[in-house]
């Protein structure tokens, strides 16, 4: 099974910073990316998809590169309602693998 | 409206049984593949098994294989997950989630159920 290691596990950021997360593929997904945000209690909610590609919905703070093993979810200006988990999720061929999640946080 | 409505979760002892259901409303079920989900408590989300939009294919975790098993009613607009012999470290919220659009090239994995809570404890 393709591995997705996600990092930092943890992030302290305040309101207005410019934030980046990375994934990395164990072998390449292409651009079977997707980005989730995570709060408690709540289903996820899906940013990004095809690595790239901003869900409907989404703020355009939200933006993601990459392709193949190495990803990047960056956050342009971080806003109060940003601190949460966030979560990679490879959807390439068969299986799907989730990051372990990195915690936006103040 | 497009929704995902999970049931079935509840106090089970080690060693018992339990059946998820997820109704999907509000879109074609039958064109999608759908996913199972769960968060154990404090930890990440894992993803637990995939079923294909015909029922065809499952496809399992690693750590899932042989205990738990999807399966899906495309009359009903129902899917499931049968989860045996459960052990307390499957204690976790457990999410169906639309998967893949077949011939599809949008978003996967934007539609999720409420969640529905499974604790095993003696």
């Amino acid at each position: 099974d393709i591995q997705m290691t996600q990092s930092p596990s943890t992030l302290s950021a305040s309101v207005g910073d410019r934030v980046s997360i990375t994934c990395r593929a164990s072998q390449s997904v292409n651009a079977w990316l997707a980005w989730f945000q995570k709060k408690p209690g709540k289903a996820p909610r899906l940013l990004i998809y095809k690595a790239s590609t901003l869900e409907v919905g989404v703020p355009s703070r939200f933006s993601g590169s990459g392709s193949g093993t190495e990803f990047t979810l960056t956050i342009s200006s971080l806003q109060p309602d940003d601190f949460a988990t966030y979560y990679c999720l490879h959807y390439n061929g068969a299986s799907r693998t989730f990051g372990q999640g990195t915690k936006v946080e103040v | 409206e497009v929704r995902l409505v999970e049931s079935g979760g509840g106090l089970v002892q080690p060693g018992g049984s339990l059946r998820l259901s997820c109704g999907a409303f509000g879109f074609t079920f039958n064109k999608y593949y759908m996913s199972w989900v769960r968060q154990t408590p404090g930890k990440g989300l894992e993803w637990v098994a995939k079923i294909t939009d015909d029922g065809s294919e499952e496809v399992y975790v690693g750590s899932s294989k042989g205990r738990f098993t999807i399966s899906r009613d495309n009359a009903k607009n129902l899917v499931y997950l049968q989860i045996d012999g459960l052990r307390v470290e499957d204690t976790a919220v457990y999410y169906c989630a639309r998967d893949w659009l077949v011939g599809g090239t949008g978003p996967a994995f934007e539609i999720w159920g409420q969640g529905t809570m499974v604790t095993v404890s003696s």
